[in-house]
């Protein structure tokens, strides 16, 4: 089964911006791959982010926002806030089987 | 309001089975694909299964194959999860979500230990 890639760590200032970046071991990631984000804070259970590229939940907050650029699925935070520091996971689906990478921990400091 | 509710978790020995059920509610159970993830506690999430809307179409990740079942009912909107041939590396949380449109449940424990 395809192996998702993210970065493991990933640092942000307050009130800067990173971008997250999924990536997939049988080639570009495509929208048919459904892209989807979630967020996840120690403790809790995962929250979505964003679905199918990038459409937002209802819960979103506009800083957060999802789309392709160069052969990957990325999530950017403009204007990161103290809260933002979670773990990050992106999810990619292959046809009916779907994977999440290893998901990357951001640290706002 | 969408709520995705597991239940059926909790300590099974190796070599055991156990099933695992979601209730939905709030939405219409019946026109979504339905998956269970699952996350060892302190580690990454594992998609682990899914099935379509009418339950025709199934799919596993590779270490649940054989030994795992997805099933839904409609009727009642509900998802199962019967799993059987438990081991120790299936301890996890079990989720119950619903990709699109990203709802999760808080999660089920399951732990595998004589």
């Amino acid at each position: 089964q395809a192996v998702v890639t993210q970065e493991p760590s990933l640092t942000v200032s307050p009130g800067g911006t990173v971008t997250l970046t999924c990536g997939s071991s049988t080639g570009a990631v495509t929208s048919s791959h459904y892209p989807s984000w979630f967020q996840q804070k120690p403790g809790r259970a995962p929250r979505t982010l964003t679905f199918d590229t990038s459409n937002p939940h209802s819960w979103t907050p506009a800083r957060f926002s999802g789309s392709l650029i160069g052969g990957r699925a990325t999530l950017t935070l403009s204007g990161a806030q103290p809260e933002d520091e979670a773990e990050y996971y992106c999810l990619l689906s292959y046809s009916g089987i779907r994977a999440f990478g290893g998901g990357t921990k951001l640290t706002v400091l | 309001e969408v709520q995705l509710v597991e239940s059926g978790g909790g300590l099974v020995q190796p070599g055991g089975s156990l099933r695992l059920s979601c209730a939905a509610s709030g939405f219409t159970f019946s026109t979504y694909w339905m998956n269970w993830v699952r996350q060892v506690p302190g580690k990454g999430l594992e998609w682990v299964a899914n099935i379509n809307q009418d339950g025709s179409e199934k799919y596993y990740v590779d270490s649940v194959k054989g030994r795992f079942t997805i099933s839904r009912d409609n009727a009642k909107n509900s998802l199962y999860l019967q799993m059987n041939s438990l081991r120790a590396e299936d301890t996890a949380v079990y989720y119950c979500v619903r990709v699109n449109g990203g709802y999760w449940g808080q999660g089920t424990l399951v732990t595998v230990s004589s």
